[in-house]
């Protein structure tokens, strides 16, 4: 198993232009998860899906958008990019039935600069 | 909103010693669950223990324990015979069981070990 895997690893932006963030879990796990991690700082949601076709955002979405085609894959779209969205982001997923205190996988992270 | 709070920016141990990490949470809800993730400098986001609010019997892992104080919001993470693997980002997290998709991390506590 390869786990949770992201690409790119390394990124950078000029503002104003927009990427999408790659994340595939090989687990069949339902829930998927995207965070971003700031200087300093721990990490914040941005939008998770409980399964495909459904997804929600969560605690800082601004800027963002996200699709969920299928179980194993989760992108990350930036729309005109912005310095303020430099950070590195993390995908995660979980195996969960609603309740529980289910382990995240995490994905080594995609580190993005925005000048 | 659940907040988390690590107090300890940086934090150091001597190898084979016993180290503890601070973190104290506010919260109304009193079903929930709480972690510690550890983050190498690799990046990449380990579980390292977790605690069921209901449980009143803290959680061991090895080397790894908690102190878990429901009435004080506080669950502290205690390492001993420390070693320089241990060496980390180590992350306090939060999550209800009412809303399992939202995961509240504190800021971080940095850990040296030295040889």
């Amino acid at each position: 198993n390869a786990g949770v895997t992201q690409t790119p690893k390394f990124r950078i932006l000029k503002i104003g232009q927009s990427m999408t963030l790659q994340c595939t879990q090989d687990m069949n796990h339902n829930y998927m998860y995207w965070y971003r991690q700031d200087p300093g700082m721990g990490l914040k949601l941005i939008y998770y899906s409980v399964g495909a076709g459904i997804t929600d955002k969560g605690e800082v979405p601004n800027g963002y958008n996200v699709s969920r085609s299928t179980t194993e894959d989760f992108p990350l779209r930036l729309e005109l990019a912005a310095p303020s969205q430099t950070s590195v982001y993390f995908c995660a997923s979980s195996y969960s039935t609603g309740v529980g205190s289910y382990e995240q996988y995490f994905g080594p992270g995609t580190r993005l600069t925005v000048t | 909103a659940q907040t988390v709070t690590q107090s300890q920016p940086e934090m150091s141990v001597q190898e084979a010693e016993t180290v503890t990490l601070s973190c104290t949470y506010d919260t109304s809800e009193s079903d929930y669950y709480l972690f510690w993730y550890k983050q190498p400098p690799s990046r990449q986001m380990i579980l390292v223990i977790r605690q069921e609010a209901y449980k009143q019997q803290n959680a061991t892992e090895n080397r790894f324990s908690v102190n878990f104080q429901k009435a004080a919001k506080s669950f502290s993470l205690k390492i001993s015979d420390s070693q320089l693997g241990d060496a980390a980002m180590y992350f306090c997290a939060y999550r209800s069981a009412y809303n399992n998709n939202d995961m509240r991390f504190g800021a971080g506590t940095r850990l040296t070990v030295k040889p």
